[in-house]
């Protein structure tokens, strides 16, 4: 069992929609959680970091991290055709840089 | 404002050739990465370095060798390539190995085919 498990997708939303991306975690000793956006052909960049659980917003993201069921939400509101990526989720310990990344989901959002 | 920097950007290697993936940061970052991408899969971390002069491996070390003898580069070296080391290898770098104030800056990717 892989001990980040990441919804494979791919999805494919019209523009507007409310997209809901989904991972689960069997590491308990997971602390930090993060998402990243990777444009195809692109290096990934970090969208959002969580610690432990709650909720975090940036703007039409929001990082939801429930330790209880070890599940990692990303919520992306009034989606937009340049939120075209693949997403992926990613957790640790305690060092961003040896994370356990998901196998991401593929997102198209249609004009 | 270059960050991270990563050549070639594509490569053929025969099997049994070798090379050097080089990577750059201009942010004056302590750590960095190198990480595998096959297709479909998330990130494998190869090896990573805290520091000039130490490095350590990752989850996938095996047919790979890195060096750190600055703090800016921190060349992969390939050895015997193999078809399984057909894959796109990332460079990144973050300035502290603190979770809490971590950020991971990555490089667009070097796309490496053995034949």
């Amino acid at each position: 069992q892989k001990e980040v498990e990441q919804d494979p997708g791919p999805l494919s939303v019209p523009e507007g929609a409310i997209v809901s991306l989904n991972c689960t975690y069997s590491n308990s000793a997971f602390q930090y959680f993060m998402w990243y956006r990777q444009y195809s052909r692109k290096g990934p960049e970090l969208l959002m970091y969580t610690y432990s659980s709650g909720n975090k917003e940036d703007g039409r993201f929001t990082a939801q991290v429930d330790k209880s069921s070890k599940y990692i939400s990303l919520f992306i509101r009034d989606s937009q055709p340049s939120d075209s990526a693949t997403y992926l989720c990613a957790s640790t310990v305690t060092n961003a840089g040896k994370s356990t990344f998901g196998d991401g989901t593929t997102l198209t959002v249609k004009p | 404002n270059a960050g991270v920097t990563q050549t070639p950007k594509f490569r053929i290697l025969k099997i049994g050739q070798s090379m050097t993936l080089q990577c750059t940061q201009d942010m004056n970052h302590n750590y960095m990465y190198w990480y595998r991408q096959d297709p479909g899969m998330g990130l494998k971390l190869i090896y990573y370095s805290v520091g000039a002069g130490i490095t350590d491996k990752g989850e996938v070390p095996n047919g790979y060798n890195v060096s750190r003898s600055t703090t800016e580069d921190f060349p992969l070296r390939l050895e015997l390539a193999a078809p399984s080391q057909t894959s796109v290898y990332f460079c990144a770098s973050s300035y502290s190995g603190d979770g809490r104030d971590e950020k991971l800056f990555f490089g667009s990717g070097t796309q490496l085919s053995v034949l």
